[in-house]
């Protein structure tokens, strides 16, 4: 597609429930990000993707939140046992790192309601 | 946690005027980055500034850098109602290319 494509846009789900929640980055692109951000808030840095690397998790706010990215492309982010104090809106961002400086593309985002 | 931190938190300001807001940062940088958010959902990037260079411009964007007091500035000038908005800096940081994100500044251009 043309741009990072996150699904669903909005999901609505009860206390202790598991949510995945996807983002597919542009095509090409070697590093994957997510945030999540609270009403009125800043970006709070999850974890971040870069090719064929480990991972850095070093923004993940609990054990109850886990991400992968399957074959350097598609990515979810799950959240398991939700709580109310998870309820945000989640954002992925790709871009294309190792040659030169470049810009991040957002998605649209994913609002999430824990009710 | 954040590396960069905006002031002002929001900015009200009448048409026509320029809006001015900072960022500070923490580590060492590769680039910084400035976005503008509207009604809470995607990013879209504004313009990113080296760590080799001191200013840069782009429209009605002039953002400077100043490496040695990890302080950035974003310049808007003849602000636009459109203009209202939140605006990110972003730190592309020098291991990892790792973005990390300020706690913005929130504008509002009154017509």
């Amino acid at each position: 597609g043309a741009g990072v494509s996150q699904s669903p846009s909005n999901k609505v789900t009860e206390k202790g429930k598991d949510v995945e929640l996807r983002c597919d980055p542009i095509s090409g692109h070697t590093a994957l990000y997510w945030y999540r951000q609270s009403l009125g808030q800043g970006l709070e840095f999850l974890i971040y993707f870069q090719g064929n690397s480990a991972p850095d998790k070093s923004g993940l706010p609990s054990d109850r939140f886990s991400a992968e990215r399957t074959g350097g492309s598609v990515s979810t982010l799950t959240i398991q046992r939700t709580q109310q104090e998870d309820s945000a809106v989640y954002l992925c961002a790709s871009r294309l790192v190792g040659r030169g400086h470049t810009e991040a593309f957002f998605g649209q985002g994913t609002r999430l309601t824990v009710v | 946690s954040q590396q960069g931190e905006e002031d002002p938190q929001a900015l009200s300001i009448q048409e026509g005027e320029n809006a001015t807001m900072n960022c500070s940062y923490k580590t060492s940088i590769n680039n910084l980055q400035w976005y503008r958010q509207n009604s809470g959902r995607g990013l879209v990037h504004l313009i990113l500034i080296r760590s080799n260079e001191r200013e840069k411009h782009s429209g009605r964007l002039r953002v400077t850098l100043d490496t040695s007091k990890k302080s950035s500035s974003l310049l808007i000038t003849a602000s636009r109602a459109a203009d209202t908005a939140s605006y990110f800096c972003a730190t592309d940081a020098t291991a990892g290319n790792k973005l990390t994100f300020g706690g913005g500044t929130r504008v509002l251009v009154k017509p």
